[in-house]
This record gives C-alpha cells, sequence and structure tokens, in this order.
C-alpha cells in the first residue's frame, strides 16, 4: 500500500512568516511529485511540481526533494491571509501509473492577520 | 484555455439508484482521471482513461465504472448507490498517462446520496 503522509494540522503561521509544510512517501520508485492547494469546498489547484532532488523556486513558494530521505517539502514565504487553505502532497507511483496519484490527507493551513 | 468542466455540479440520490457524471478535459489532453473525496478518507484514485482506454484502476468496487470518448470527455457510472458513495467526485486531466505530468482538476461534482 503506497502511502504520502503529512501532517493534517492546523498549522497557524503569523502573517509575513514563512509556513513550511512537509510530506513523506512510501513508494521509493516515485518520480513526480506536486503541491496543490485546496480551498474549503473548492477542488485542488496546483501549485508546483517537482521531479528532480533540489529546490524548485515559483514566486513566494519553493518546493524542495529528497528522493534519498523520500521527502518533500513546500516552503511559502510573506506568507499571505489568502494562503489559508489546506495543502495536499501528491506522488505518483513507480509503477506507471497504476495507483494513479497518491494524495496526502492534507496539511490546513491558517495565516493569521 | 478553458479549464477542466464537470456537470453536474450537485446531484442528490437515494440509495439503489445510479448516476452518471461528466467531465470534459482540457483542450488537448488525452488523459482524465477520476478521484473520490470524502473527510475520511481523502482524494482517493478510482480510474484513468487514456485514448478511450482505461489505463488504470484503483481499489474500488465494479459499482464503478467509466468510459472516454473519441473527443476525451470522460464519464463517470455508479450504479446501487450506497450512503457511503456520498463525496466530491473529481476529475482531472492531462496531456500523458500514469501521474508523471501534471493533473489539472475540475471543479468536482457533489453527489449526496440520502
Amino acid at each position: 500500500q503506497k502511502e504520502v503522509e503529512q501532517n493534517s494540522g492546523p498549522l497557524s503561521v503569523p502573517e509575513g512568516a514563512i509556513a513550511s509544510l512537509n510530506c513523506t512517501y512510501s513508494d521509493r520508485g516515485s518520480q513526480s511529485f506536486f503541491w496543490y492547494r485546496q480551498y474549503s469546498g473548492k477542488s485542488p489547484e496546483l501549485i508546483m511540481s517537482i521531479y528532480s532532488n533540489g529546490d524548485k523556486e515559483d514566486g513566494r513558494f519553493t518546493a524542495q526533494l529528497n528522493k534519498a530521505s523520500q521527502y518533500v517539502s513546500l516552503l511559502i514565504r510573506d506568507s499571505q491571509p489568502s494562503d489559508s487553505a489546506t495543502y495536499l502532497c501528491a506522488v505518483n507511483d513507480s509503477g506507471g501509473g497504476a495507483d494513479g496519484l497518491t494524495f496526502g490527507k492534507g496539511t490546513h493551513l491558517i495565516i493569521q492577520p | 484555455k478553458a479549464g477542466v468542466t464537470q456537470t453536474p455540479r450537485y446531484l442528490i440520490k437515494t440509495r439503489g439508484q445510479q448516476v452518471t457524471l461528466s467531465c470534459s478535459p482540457i483542450s488537448g489532453h488525452r488523459s482524465v482521471s477520476w478521484y473520490q473525496q470524502t473527510p475520511g478518507q481523502g482524494l482517493q484514485f478510482l480510474f484513468e482513461y487514456f485514448s478511450e482506454t482505461q489505463r488504470n484502476k484503483g481499489n474500488f468496487p465494479g459499482r464503478f465504472s467509466g468510459r472516454q470518448f473519441s473527443n476525451s470527455r470522460s464519464e463517470m457510472n455508479v450504479s446501487t448507490l450506497e450512503l457511503g458513495d456520498s463525496a466530491l467526485y473529481l476529475c482531472a486531466s492531462s496531456r500523458g498517462s500514469g501521474g508523471v505530468e501534471t493533473q489539472y482538476f475540475g471543479p468536482g461534482t457533489r453527489l449526496l446520496v440520502l
């Protein structure tokens, strides 16, 4: 059973600070990693994708991947109240997609004004 | 470019009925994946269609089925509805299959089974 683990939170961060979200995965052969943001009552929207070890930056967001440790993280700099949402980590499986994307249950992030 | 669309957005059904949900992918995307989202289980993979063929299937009973048409639009069907089928059903499209490429989600269909 492939698993993706996230701390459910809530994670409370002051406005303007850095929010750090973490995710571990069990399938060592996974190649594709995604962070989605989901507002209450809405569908997930893509924040970042990352495929190689290291950091990938896009605006205020930085995704970090460490395949040896089977660990993915998302940093949000200069956090804004509009960043308050549930953040889902998703990982593809190494078996050609037989299991689709495996999602963590999400971290609920609250940015306090 | 238009995003993924799903119809209907909301549905109320009773136990034992069947339901069909529709998904139109982003233009040029050939893969459509379906997911079920519930508060307890989170997002779970139902199946994926690529070029009208079911490529992958999650761990759901046979009451859940789907198909894809030549224009890449997809439908999923749930027969003999149970209370536990109440959920948000999401479809996602991507250019390729296998979960390697980014999947973009539609707004979802919220199904309530009474």
